[in-house]
């Protein structure tokens, strides 16, 4: 089946880093991924969705300078979240559509994000 | 816009016990609508989904018949295990594929020996 993959799965780092996130999709072309990012026992709120070669479109709210989605190949997009403070901790999770836009959203794992 | 209600956790079932998690929505048209599951640390997978209404989906022992009188998509199973014990998501998606959804709050189930 649809395999997608996230790494790194736990990063702790200090505030003002910047992070980088992956998501690869393995054995299929995604021409479009999602950002999710989820609260301690809450949902998954949509951030942003990405098409491979073009800007991605984010969501109301979202800063586009702050959370920095590059999808430059159909199998991978990446998040950096940008000088990093401790308000954005959190789990991030990706998800990947193939061609199509009947194709169902395969999820990666996540990526729980600690910032000191 | 479109929403989905889920019934607030955590729910605590001793093993063998019978499982229903509400799950009611609003949207316009003819949603289709899903159940996906959430593993301590991991992402979501696809539990089941049913596309229009009276439909029943099922997997692993899981069920949920699209019931569009009631606008409620309700996740039962007869019997549960201590490894069902994770975190449960009703969406909705405008398409049969489910590649924009919404999401429900979530609700925990926590499953004893």
């Amino acid at each position: 089946g649809a395999v997608v993959s996230q790494h790194p799965s736990w990063v702790i780092c200090k505030s003002g880093t910047s992070v980088k996130i992956e998501c690869r999709s393995l054995d299929f072309q995604a021409t479009t991924m999602f950002w999710y990012r989820q609260f301690p026992k809450q949902s998954l709120m949509l951030m942003a969705t990405s098409n491979e070669g073009s800007k991605a479109t984010y969501e109301q709210g979202v800063e586009k300078d702050k959370f920095l989605i590059n999808h430059a190949s159909l199998t991978l997009s990446t998040l950096t979240v940008t000088s990093a403070h401790p308000e954005d901790s959190s789990f991030y999770i990706c998800s990947a559509r193939d061609t199509g836009i009947s194709q169902p959203q395969h999820f990666g794992d996540g990526t729980r994000l600690s910032i000191l | 816009g479109d929403s989905v209600t889920q019934m607030e956790g955590p729910v605590t079932l001793s093993e063998e016990a019978f499982l229903t998690i509400n799950c009611t929505y609003t949207a316009t048209g003819y949603p289709s609508l899903f159940w996906y599951v959430q593993y301590p640390g991991e992402g979501l997978q696809l539990l089941l989904k049913a596309t229009k209404a009276d439909d029943k989906g099922s997997n692993k022992g899981f069920e949920a018949t699209y019931r569009k009188e009631t606008t409620s998509f309700h996740l039962e199973k007869g019997s549960v295990q201590v490894s069902d014990s994770a975190v449960y998501f009703c969406a909705l998606s405008k398409n049969n594929a489910g590649n924009m959804l919404t999401f429900g709050g979530g609700t925990r189930l926590m499953v004893k020996p």
